[in-house]
């Protein structure tokens, strides 16, 4: 079945530094990836979609100077978290979304846990 | 606009009873629906979906839902809850066409009894 790798699971980075999550599809292509943040206990809010080889469309209120996303490749997109502080902690998780089979129902990753200190 | 609400959540069953976590959607046109499990400081697994075709959809672990177009709902049951279903359930939906997002519920965290 279609599966998406993400990596890292969990990261802890020093205020002000930044941070990169990498979200692999990888046994199709995935023509659009998606990727959210989910606050504890609570659900998950979209922040961008991307699909490969342009830009990202971000949802009202992210700055997308602050969480870059490159989707250069089928199987590849990449969120950097730039100059993150600690109101930045958060679970970040991708899905992707690929032609065919996978139309329907997007494959989701496991999840980046961020803390920032 | 479209939107997705979740009634209830905290839910809790007793070990064995029947699981019953309400989804209702609004939507200008019957949208697909989703139901995603997530454990603990994980991502999302789908359970089932319905896009078109029959209402009544089994999913994984034993999971059904129902799509009620006159109801706006799409609930999802299991007739006997085990320790393991404990987990916070999403439901989700996205229009057939156009853009391919998904919109979710806040969520039920699920809690079985022994």
């Amino acid at each position: 079945g279609a599966v998406v790798s993400q990596h890292p699971s969990r990261v802890i980075c020093k205020s002000g530094t930044s941070v990169k999550i990498e979200c692999r599809s990888l046994d199709f292509q995935a023509t659009t990836m998606f990727w959210y943040r989910q606050f504890p206990k609570q659900s998950l809010m979209l922040m961008a979609t991307s699909n490969e080889g342009s830009k990202a469309t971000y949802e009202q209120g992210v700055e997308k100077d602050k969480f870059l996303i490159n989707h250069a490749s089928l199987t590849l997109s990449t969120l950097t978290v730039t100059s993150a502080h600690p109101e930045d902690s958060s679970f970040y998780i991708c899905s992707a979304r690929g032609a065919g089979i996978h139309h329907y129902g997007y494959t989701f990753g496991s999840g980046t846990r961020l803390t920032v200190v | 606009a479209q939107s997705v609400t979740q009634l209830g959540s905290h839910v809790s069953v007793s070990e064995g009873a029947l699981v019953l976590l309400r989804c209702n959607y609004s939507s200008s046109v019957p949208p697909y629906l989703f139901w995603y499990v997530q454990y603990p400081n994980q991502g999302l697994q789908l359970l089932l979906k319905y896009t078109t075709g029959a209402t009544l959809v089994k999913g994984i672990n034993g999971f059904e839902a129902e799509f009620k177009k006159s109801e706006t709902s799409f609930h999802l049951t299991k007739p006997s809850a085990h320790m393991s279903d404990a987990a916070e359930y999403f439901c989700a939906a996205r229009r057939p066409s156009g853009t391919y997002k998904y919109i979710f519920g806040t969520g039920t965290r699920l809690k079985v009894l022994a």
